[in-house]
């Protein structure tokens, strides 16, 4: 069985300040990792994927997550938010040879001037 | 190409009442998705389709049905709605890329339950 854990459901933050979104995930097997972004009432769009070999992946927007697999984590981080990335993040795992996903219950990213 | 689509955006029921959610994706993916979003829960799967002709339970199929109708069709169905039915449900279709899918979202259906 796999299982997300994230850790905080709300976020608040200045605009340009860093942001870290943290994500715990537990399988038995080997693992895919995703965060995907949902911007108010729309749809989940992927922002970045990690499938193997370097640890840290760089995605859309200017985000990056570093998974790690000793303490079972794939964070989300950004150097400087905007205003327009408010939104709820997902985190999301998938194991080797299924085709579901598993996601967390979400993080919402408050950017505030 | 427009992705993955869902009619109704939004739909107001009695409890009891009976509708399905339309899903179709043109990116010819053999998986398809239900999901429920709910405040607090992230994304549920109701029931997927790994390819047509198949379907199986996700993690809260209950009170629900779906339909693989063909390869860019698939449905689901609430034959009796109830309140506890309230929520926003996602189709996805997912890219078969060896070992994992990748998924590609709809915008949603919004449905309340009175």
């Amino acid at each position: 069985a796999q299982s997300v854990t994230q850790l905080d459901s709300q976020v608040p933050v200045f605009e340009e300040a860093p942001v870290e979104l943290r994500c715990n995930y537990s399988s038995s097997v080997s693992v895919y990792l995703f965060w995907y972004v949902q911007y108010p009432n729309q749809g989940l769009q992927l922002l970045l994927k990690y499938l193997s070999g370097s640890t840290l992946v760089k995605g859309i927007n200017g985000f990056e997550a570093e998974f790690n697999k000793s303490q079972t984590s794939f964070h989300l981080r950004k150097p400087s938010v905007h205003i327009s990335d408010t939104a709820e993040y997902f985190c999301a795992v998938s194991s080797s040879g299924y085709s579901t996903l598993t996601f967390g219950k979400g993080t919402m990213l408050l950017v505030s001037p | 190409n427009a992705g993955v689509t869902q009619t109704p955006k939004f739909q107001v029921l009695k409890t009891g009442q009976s509708m399905t959610l339309q899903c179709a994706q043109d990116m010819n993916h053999n998986s398809m998705y239900w999901y429920r979003q709910d405040p607090g829960m992230g994304l549920r799967l109701i029931y997927y389709s790994a390819s047509e002709g198949t379907t199986d339970k996700g993690e809260v199929p209950n009170g629900y049905n779906v339909s693989r109708l063909n390869k860019r069709e698939f449905s689901l169905r609430l034959e009796s709605a109830a309140p506890s039915q309230t929520s926003v449900y996602f189709c996805a279709s997912g890219e078969d890329r060896g070992n994992y899918n990748e998924q590609f979202f709809g915008p949603g259906t919004r449905l309340t339950v009175l």
